[in-house]
């Protein structure tokens, strides 16, 4: 069964300052990888997804993410975070069967 | 993507009443919706897997009898949480699974605020 695993419960940045949220997974097959972006009491918003080809993914708001099927890991990064960007992130891994698992989430904390 | 609505976006019951969350797929024919809870702070946790038609698969450790899931159309899946308790209250998500070349990816709806008094 699949499974994800984001080490870092909280991060706390400087406006301005670089990001990166870590994301390992388990599956045994290719997986189907995606980063979520949850706002309090919101639904989620997909940032960008990996299925197939280039191992670096563009996505929304200035995120990327690049796969590194050596390592497992699927991590999110953004070049100059924005004291927008505060939320809590979601890796997720998905399977042909159209399940889907989460990690626990990593919380950002933006400081101005 | 799929554009998904929940109803209503919050609930507050009594405990021992039944109460019935709607997901609805606005624009797009959904043969398979999925229920997620959050308890707050913590990640999705996948609850069923709805199927337009047939009966719901329940992930391991969910009741069935206790949170009834309907899928009578492709556009519309129900919750409805039976004899609600206040360890019941949660954010409920649902959402949709995409069709054709990407149908590894879901759409979410916005969530349904559970309060159990």
């Amino acid at each position: 069964a699949q499974s994800v695993t984001q080490p870092d419960i909280h991060i706390t940045v400087s406006e301005g300052a670089s990001l990166e949220l870590r994301c390992n997974y388990s599956y045994g097959a290719t997986p189907y990888l995606f980063w979520y972006v949850q706002s309090p009491g919101q639904g989620l918003q997909l940032l960008l997804k990996y299925f197939s080809g280039d191992t670096l993914v563009q996505g929304i708001k200035g995120f990327e993410a690049e796969f590194k099927r050596s390592q497992s890991s699927f991590n999110l990064r953004k070049p100059s975070v924005h004291w927008s960007d505060a939320a809590e992130y979601f890796c997720a891994v998905g399977g042909n069967n159209n399940d889907m698992r989460f990690g626990a989430g990593t919380r950002l904390t933006v400081k101005p | 993507g799929a554009v998904v609505s929940q109803h209503p976006s919050w609930v507050i019951c009594k405990s021992g009443t039944s109460v019935k969350i709607e997901c609805r797929s606005l624009d797009f024919q959904a043969t398979t919706m999925f229920w997620y809870r959050q308890f707050p702070k913590q990640s999705l946790m996948l609850m069923a897997t709805s199927n337009e038609g047939s009966k719901a698969t329940y992930e391991q450790g969910v009741e069935k009898d206790k949170f009834l899931i309907n899928h009578a159309s492709l556009t519309l899946s129900t919750l409805t949480v039976t004899s609600a308790h206040p360890e019941d209250s949660s954010f409920y998500i649902c959402s949709v699974a995409s069709g054709g070349l990407s149908s590894y990816e879901q759409y979410f709806g916005p969530g349904t605020r559970l309060t159990v008094t």
